[in-house]
C-alpha cells in the first residue's frame, strides 16, 4: 500500500500528558498536511510543510502543538499538556505541489481521547 | 466563519436513482474544488475536483457541477448505489494556496 499512513490509529491520554503522532506521506508528495477534525465537522486546516519547511500555522495551533517534518519525509505532531478539548481526529494529508491544482490525499487518522 | 457550507446534513436516495448533494461558498477567490467521501473510521479519500475554468466534470457515475456566479457546486451521482453510503465533503481552495477549507459534510444514505 503505498498510500499516507498514520500511526497510531487511536490513542487514549489523560489530561497533562504529551502525545504525538506520526505521519509518512505518498513517498513522491513534497507537501504534507496537518488536519483536525471534531464530530459533525469537516476537516480544519492546521498546518503544513512544503518538503522540510513549515509555511503554514493556523491559529487554530496553540503553542501546545508542534508539528516537524525533519527530512522532508515522515512528520510528526506533538501536543503537550494535552486539554480534553485536545480530543478529535487528526488527519494527515500529502500532495504534490507542482505550481497548480493540487488534490490531497488522506491518511486514515489518528482518533485522540484526552480523559 | 464557515467559507464552504453544507446545508443538508443527510441525504437519503433509493438505489439507482440520482443523489444530488450541494455545496455552496462565500469566497470568491476560490478556484479549486473538490469533493471527498468518508466512510466511519478512515480518512476522506479524494472522489473528484474541478478548476473554476470549467462549469462540468465528469467520471463514471460521477459528475461535479460549478455555478461560479451563484457561489455553488453540486456532486452528482448516478445510478446511486449502496456502497455510495458515506459522508461527503466538498473542499475549496484558492489559487497558490494551500490550505482547503472544508464543509461539514452531508451523510449519504443509498437505500437497497
Amino acid at each position: 500500500d503505498t498510500g499516507v499512513s498514520q500511526d497510531p490509529r487511536h490513542k487514549i491520554t489523560k489530561r497533562g500528558q504529551n502525545v504525538t503522532f506520526r505521519c509518512d506521506p505518498i513517498s513522491e508528495h513534497n507537501r504534507l498536511y496537518w488536519y483536525r477534525q471534531t464530530l459533525g465537522q469537516g476537516p480544519e486546516f492546521l498546518t503544513y510543510f512544503q518538503n522540510e519547511a513549515q509555511l503554514e500555522k493556523s491559529r487554530l495551533l496553540s503553542d501546545r502543538f508542534s508539528a516537524e517534518r525533519p527530512k522532508g519525509s515522515f512528520s510528526t505532531l506533538e501536543i503537550q499538556r494535552t486539554e480534553q478539548g485536545d480530543s478529535a481526529m487528526y488527519l494527515c494529508a500529502s500532495s504534490l505541489w507542482q505550481g497548480i491544482e493540487e488534490t490531497q490525499y488522506f491518511g486514515p487518522g489518528t482518533r485522540l481521547l484526552v480523559l | 466563519d464557515q467559507q464552504v457550507k453544507q446545508n443538508s446534513p443527510s441525504l437519503s436516495v433509493q438505489e439507482g436513482r440520482i443523489s444530488i448533494l450541494n455545496c455552496d461558498y462565500t469566497n470568491s477567490m476560490f478556484d479549486y474544488f473538490l469533493w471527498y467521501k468518508k466512510y466511519p473510521a478512515e480518512g476522506p479519500t479524494f472522489l473528484i475536483s474541478i478548476s473554476s475554468i470549467k462549469d462540468k466534470n465528469e467520471d463514471g457515475r460521477f459528475t461535479v457541477f460549478l455555478n461560479k456566479s451563484a457561489k455553488h457546486l453540486s456532486l452528482h451521482i448516478v445510478p446511486s448505489q449502496p456502497g455510495d453510503s458515506a459522508v461527503y465533503f466538498c473542499a475549496a481552495s484558492a489559487y497558490g494556496g494551500n490550505q482547503f477549507y472544508f464543509g461539514t459534510g452531508t451523510s449519504l444514505t443509498v437505500i437497497p
